[in-house]
């Protein structure tokens, strides 16, 4: 089946730049999501992209997408004791009736 | 407007008792998801309603658990028998699917601890 692959673990310093990386097998992916679970929380959905976009921007989000080699990451500027968060990346396509694939999720750790 | 609403927030239960788990999605939502989230892990697909039917069950782990949705509303997810391998966070999703889009509102979750 497809699947939808993260690391496990990021640690950044308060104030930089965080980019949390995903990988997906599905080539005819439609739509990508990024999800933040805080701790003791549901997720909620923070942005999507369509895959036929390379880029999508949301204040301190950047969405990266690379169709061919199904890379897609999600970059956080300026990265707050609040951005401290589960981030799970997942993909939708019409080969799966456009369920969500899911990644494992990565913990972003935020070192003061 | 209200989110996508859980019941209990937590349950504890002893082993071999029967529990069920509610989920109240968003008003209008079509499609209806149940996740396990276990400690420290990412999320396990149960199961996925279309109005009130069940289109796709492959996630079920074992013929204890079963789920059942009417109105094409509010959905149970029923446990019997439970084991201490039950204990995890149960996530309840939905969404207005609609062709190639799916993004799906999540309720806080049901912590299960079975003793």
């Amino acid at each position: 089946g497809e699947d939808v692959e993260q690391s496990l673990f990021l640690s950044v310093r308060e104030g930089d730049s965080s980019v949390i990386n995903c990988t997906y097998t599905d080539s005819s992916s439609t739509y990508l999501y990024w999800y933040k679970q805080e701790p003791g929380a549901g997720l909620q959905l923070l942005t999507y992209i369509f895959s036929n976009m390379d880029m999508k921007q949301d204040q301190r989000l950047t969405v990266l997408l690379n169709k061919k080699d199904k890379h897609l990451s999600l970059r956080i500027a300026d990265t707050q004791t609040g951005d401290s968060a589960i981030y799970f990346c997942a993909e939708s396509s019409p080969d799966s009736n456009y369920q969500l694939i899911w990644g494992a999720g990565t913990k972003l750790i935020i070192k003061p | 407007g209200a989110g996508v609403s859980q019941s209990p927030s937590n349950k504890v239960t002893e082993k071999g008792k029967d529990v069920e788990l509610r989920c109240d999605p968003i008003s209008g939502h079509t499609a209806l998801y149940w996740y396990r989230q276990s400690l420290g892990q990412g999320l396990e697909f149960l199961i996925y309603f279309q109005g009130n039917s069940a289109p796709d069950k492959s996630g079920l782990p074992s013929d204890r658990f079963s789920a059942e949705r009417t109105g094409g509303s509010v959905s149970t997810l029923t446990i019997q028998r439970t084991q201490q391998e039950d204990s995890a966070v149960y996530l309840c999703a939905s969404s207005f699917r609609e062709l190639g889009g799916n993004e799906q509102f999540f309720g806080p979750g049901t912590r299960l601890t079975v003793l």
